[in-house]
């Protein structure tokens, strides 16, 4: 039972490139979330998820798309790199009900 | 719109004190679910403890404990007879109705020998 898993852990990026980071969960959750973690605020919401096929903006969602196909995959993607995209991600899941979230180990970005 | 606050940004403990981290948090619902999570050096996210904010009785987990005042809308976490391996960023967070999780900006807790 592998949890939260992401990839990749690091990637440095130019500014202008894409890239798509994946999340994967093994544990049948129905909730998915990425968030992006920065100096001295916390945690922000991007995206989330309620269930396969489905998505919704979160805090921050400007920059970033997302696609659930799987229940069991979350998909963070940018479509062109900006230094303001510099951040830890991290991927967390969750079951039905108010459950506590389930996090990846984060990967971290830097765009250049 | 619903959020959460924690005012020290930083705290040190002596190993083997008692250390309180503060929490408070603004909502108009009545049911929801609070946590405190810890983020070691590691970065991986580890759920402490957590607390229904239907329950009167105050969540505890081994050496961490909270205290819940709902009306007052607080919610600090005590670690007894700190360790080494507390040190460590600590993150309040709130869910009600709604799908999302709202964090506070935590709280950054070294243990000194």
């Amino acid at each position: 039972n592998a949890g939260v898993t992401q990839t990749p852990k690091f990637r440095v990026l130019k500014t202008g490139q894409s890239m798509t980071l994946l999340c994967a969960q093994d544990m049948n959750h129905e909730y998915m979330y990425w968030y992006r973690q920065d100096p001295g605020m916390g945690l922000r919401l991007i995206h989330y998820s309620v269930g396969e096929g489905t998505t919704a903006k979160g805090e921050v969602p400007d920059g970033y798309n997302v696609s659930r196909l799987k229940k069991q995959n979350f998909l963070l993607g940018l479509e062109s790199a900006a230094p303001s995209q510099t951040s830890v991600y991290f991927c967390a899941s969750r079951p039905g009900g108010a459950g506590e979230q389930y996090f990846g180990p984060g990967t971290r970005l830097t765009v250049t | 719109a619903q959020t959460v606050t924690q005012s020290q940004p930083e705290m040190s403990v002596q190993e083997a004190e008692t250390v309180t981290l503060s929490c408070t948090y603004d909502t108009s619902e009545n049911n929801y679910y609070l946590f405190w999570y810890k983020q070691p050096p590691s970065r991986q996210m580890i759920l402490v403890i957590r607390q229904e904010a239907y329950k009167q009785q105050n969540a505890t987990e081994n050496r961490f404990s909270v205290n819940f005042q709902k009306a007052a809308k607080s919610f600090s976490l005590k670690i007894s007879d700190s360790q080494l391996g507390d040190t460590a960023m600590y993150f309040c967070a709130f869910i009600s109705g709604t799908y999302k999780y709202i964090f506070g900006t935590g709280t950054r807790l070294k243990v000194l020998a």
